[in-house]
């Protein structure tokens, strides 16, 4: 089994741009695509950003993802910062073993 | 447009068994997969295990297997996560949420609205 570890909080203020990681324990980040959801309080997940850096519909293109194969890590970036982006974000991934895997989750606030 | 609506809040004691439904709607039920997604209090997510729709096929996490058992009922488009031999660790909200399957890549595209199981004596 692999894990994806990822920061438990990350702070900036408005208008600033963050990124959060995600870093895969075992077999490469590249093999296997990542997918991140964003969760407000109260709510289910939604989703953000699949196959790595992909924007379903909807999802303003200050959303943007990346993988980095030399330290097996993926990363999630928000530009443009709006108070409305706090929320929970989590990456995804999968293997042959392990049909679905989430990370902790990152507490994004926006101060 | 897609909906998944779960059933209410739920009490359980330890020992015993929780059911949980997840009605869809809005799409042809056969045609996706549905998993089960828990979220203890202040924790991550963490994946149970899903149905295929169509051929009615589960796979359980391991963490899961023989405690937890998904079915379906096509003529009702509803899916079912049954939980047995509750303890306090499963407290949580349980969603279901429906596989968009592209390719050689998936992604939770829609989810229900939670339901929170509470387990305590």
């Amino acid at each position: 089994n692999f894990v994806l570890t990822q920061p438990h909080s990350v702070s900036e203020s408005p208008g600033k741009t963050v990124t959060i990681s995600c870093t895969r324990s075992s077999g490469s980040i590249a093999s296997n695509y990542v997918q991140w959801y964003q969760q407000r309080p109260g709510s289910a997940p939604t989703i953000v950003i699949y196959e790595d850096n992909q924007r379903p519909s909807g999802v303003p293109d200050r959303f943007s993802g990346s993988i980095d194969s030399s330290s097996n890590s993926a990363s999630l970036t928000i530009s443009g910062l709006k108070t409305e982006d706090e929320a929970d974000y989590y990456c995804q991934s999968y293997d042959s073993s392990n049909p679905v895997v989430f990370g902790g989750g990152t507490k994004l606030t926006v101060l | 447009q897609v909906q998944l609506v779960q059933s209410g809040t739920e009490v359980k004691k330890p020992g015993t068994s929780v059911k949980v439904s997840c009605k869809a709607s809005g799409y042809t039920f056969t045609r996706y997969t549905m998993h089960w997604v828990r979220q203890a209090p202040g924790q991550s997510l963490e994946w149970m295990g899903w149905i295929n729709g169509g051929n009615g096929m589960t796979r359980y996490s391991q963490k899961f297997q023989g405690r937890v058992t998904i079915t379906r009922d096509t003529s009702a488009s509803t899916v079912y996560m049954d939980l047995s031999r509750l303890r306090s660790e499963d407290t949580a909200v349980y969603y279901c949420a429906r596989i968009f399957l592209y390719g050689g890549n998936f992604y939770f595209d829609y989810w229900g609205q939670g339901t929170r199981v509470t387990v305590s004596s």
